[in-house]
């Protein structure tokens, strides 16, 4: 019984780069959620989706793309990096909106 | 703007004292408040307090919501080292987000 698994844990970039960022769940969750946390500022939602082939800009969207094809999968992409993008990305997952959500691990994202 | 304010940021105490932790928000569509502990990794759910909730207890921890002064308290009694972390206050709107505070960062000393 994973929960929600982020893939990679751990990446350094160069400005300018571009990477994707894997969320994947196994509980069949509807709702699914990328959130950045940076010190002092506690955990900003970026894109979040309400179901399969659904996203919605969160309150710090810009930078980022993202996709939901398939229910389980919710991937986080950035085009151009850039150095205020280094943050720790954490993935979440709920099913209906209605509890306390599953965190992933997080990825702990260096941009140079 | 929609916010959630956590005092205080930073909070020492040692091993068996007693603390509370703050929480106040101002959002809009509240639909719940939500307590995390974060340690070194993903955070973890402790508590979900609603208008049909409001008091909550685990164990040490207890959580109560004030719907009329919009705030919430955590209460951890009986510290351990093993209590130390970050916890995480937030408030869910409709049941598309969460809105979270800054997070306080407890540390208990033997």
């Amino acid at each position: 019984n994973a929960g929600v698994t982020q893939t990679p844990k751990f990446r350094v970039l160069k400005t300018g780069q571009s990477m994707t960022l894997l969320c994947a769940q196994d509980m069949n969750h509807e709702y699914m959620y990328w959130y950045r946390q940076d010190p002092g500022m506690g955990l900003r939602l970026i894109h979040y989706s309400v179901g399969e082939g659904t996203t919605a800009k969160g309150e710090v969207p810009d930078g980022y793309n993202v996709s939901r094809l398939k229910k389980q999968n919710f991937l986080l992409g950035l085009e151009s990096a850039a150095p205020s993008q280094t943050s720790v990305y954490f993935c979440a997952s709920n099913m209906d909106g209605s509890y306390g959500y599953t965190f992933g691990s997080g990825t702990r994202l260096t941009v140079v | 703007e929609d916010k959630v304010v956590q005092s205080p940021l930073s909070l020492v105490v040692h091993e068996g004292d007693t603390v509370t932790l703050n929480c106040s928000y101002e959002v809009t569509n509240f639909r719940s408040l939500l307590w995390y502990k974060q340690e070194k990794k993903a955070p973890t759910f402790l508590f979900m307090l609603t208008s049909s909730g409001i008091e909550k207890k685990s164990g040490r921890l207890s959580s109560i919501l004030d719907k009329k002064e919009l705030s919430s308290i955590l209460n951890i009694t009986a510290t351990q080292t093993g209590d130390s972390a970050i916890y995480l206050c937030a408030v869910a709107q409709g049941a598309q987000k969460l809105v979270f505070g800054q997070g306080t960062r407890l540390t208990i000393n033997p």
